[in-house]
C-alpha cells in the first residue's frame, strides 16, 4: 500500500497569514493527489484534486502543486473559518490511502 | 445533493451490523462509491470502495475477509455489512462518492456519517 506522510503534524498561525502543509507519498503517483478540510463535527470537504485543481466554490486563497511524490497546500491570507484539519489522500490506486492530517490552529 | 448513512450504533465485540447510506441529487450508477471511517480524535481511513457496476471492490486490509460492501443501484444505496467486529473498529463511518466518473479524482460528496461503537 502507499503510505502518504504529512507534515507538520500541527501549525499556529494568524488570521491574514500565509501556511504551506507538505505531503509525502511512498511511491510515485504521479498527480493523482487530494487535499480536504475537516472542521470540528463535520465531514471532510474536498478542496482540491489532481494535486493542483481547484474543486469548484472553494476559494482561490487555497492552492496546490506537487507530482511525483511531494506534494503542498497552501492557504493565502488566512480566513477564520480556515482553521480546521487538512488531509492529503492518494487516488492512485486502490486502497486508496490517507496522511495522518495537519491541524491548523489560531495563534 | 444529500448521502444520509444509517445503521450504526453499540455492538459487542464479535457482533455484526449493516451501515447504509441512500443518495440524493446526484448521479450513483457510474460512480465509484467508498466508505471512510475516523475513529474518535483520530484521523481519516479508507474502508473500502466498489465500482458503479459492483464489478469491482477494494478493501483496507484491516477489514478485508470481515466487511463486505455492495450496493443497490435502483435504490440509490451503498451498503457496509460488517461482521467479527474489534473494539479497534470503533468509529464515524462516512459514505463518500468519487467526484469523477472514473477514480482518481478525490472524493468529492460525503455523507454526515454514523457512529459504530464496539465494547462489552
Amino acid at each position: 500500500d502507499i503510505q502518504m506522510t504529512q507534515s507538520p503534524s500541527s501549525v499556529s498561525a494568524s488570521v491574514g497569514d500565509r501556511v504551506t502543509f507538505t505531503c509525502r507519498a511512498s511511491q510515485n503517483i504521479n498527480s493523482w493527489l487530494t487535499w480536504y478540510q475537516q472542521r470540528p463535527g463535520e465531514a471532510p470537504k474536498l478542496l482540491i484534486y489532481t494535486a493542483a485543481t481547484l474543486q469548484s466554490g472553494v476559494p482561490s486563497r487555497f492552492s496546490g502543486f506537487g507530482s511525483g511524490t511531494h506534494f503542498t497546500l497552501t492557504i493565502n491570507s488566512l480566513q477564520p473559518e480556515d482553521f480546521a484539519t487538512y488531509y492529503c489522500q492518494q487516488a492512485d490506486s486502490f486502497p486508496y490511502t490517507f496522511g495522518q492530517g495537519t491541524k491548523l490552529e489560531i495563534k | 445533493v444529500q448521502l444520509v448513512e444509517s445503521g450504526g450504533g453499540l455492538v459487542q465485540p464479535g457482533g455484526s451490523l449493516r451501515l447504509s447510506c441512500v443518495v440524493s441529487g446526484i448521479s450513483f450508477n457510474s460512480h465509484y462509491m467508498s466508505w471512510v471511517r475516523q475513529a474518535p480524535g483520530k484521523g481519516l481511513e479508507w474502508v473500502a470502495n466498489i465500482k458503479g457496476d459492483g464489478s469491482e471492490k477494494y478493501y483496507v486490509d484491516s477489514v478485508r475477509g470481515r466487511f463486505t460492501i455492495s450496493r443497490d443501484n435502483a435504490q440509490k444505496s451503498l451498503y457496509l455489512q460488517m461482521s467479527s467486529l474489534r473494539v479497534d473498529d470503533t468509529a464515524m463511518y462516512y459514505c463518500a462518492r468519487d467526484l469523477g466518473y472514473s477514480h482518481g479524482y478525490g472524493l468529492g460528496y460525503w455523507g454526515q456519517g454514523t457512529l459504530v461503537t464496539v465494547s462489552s
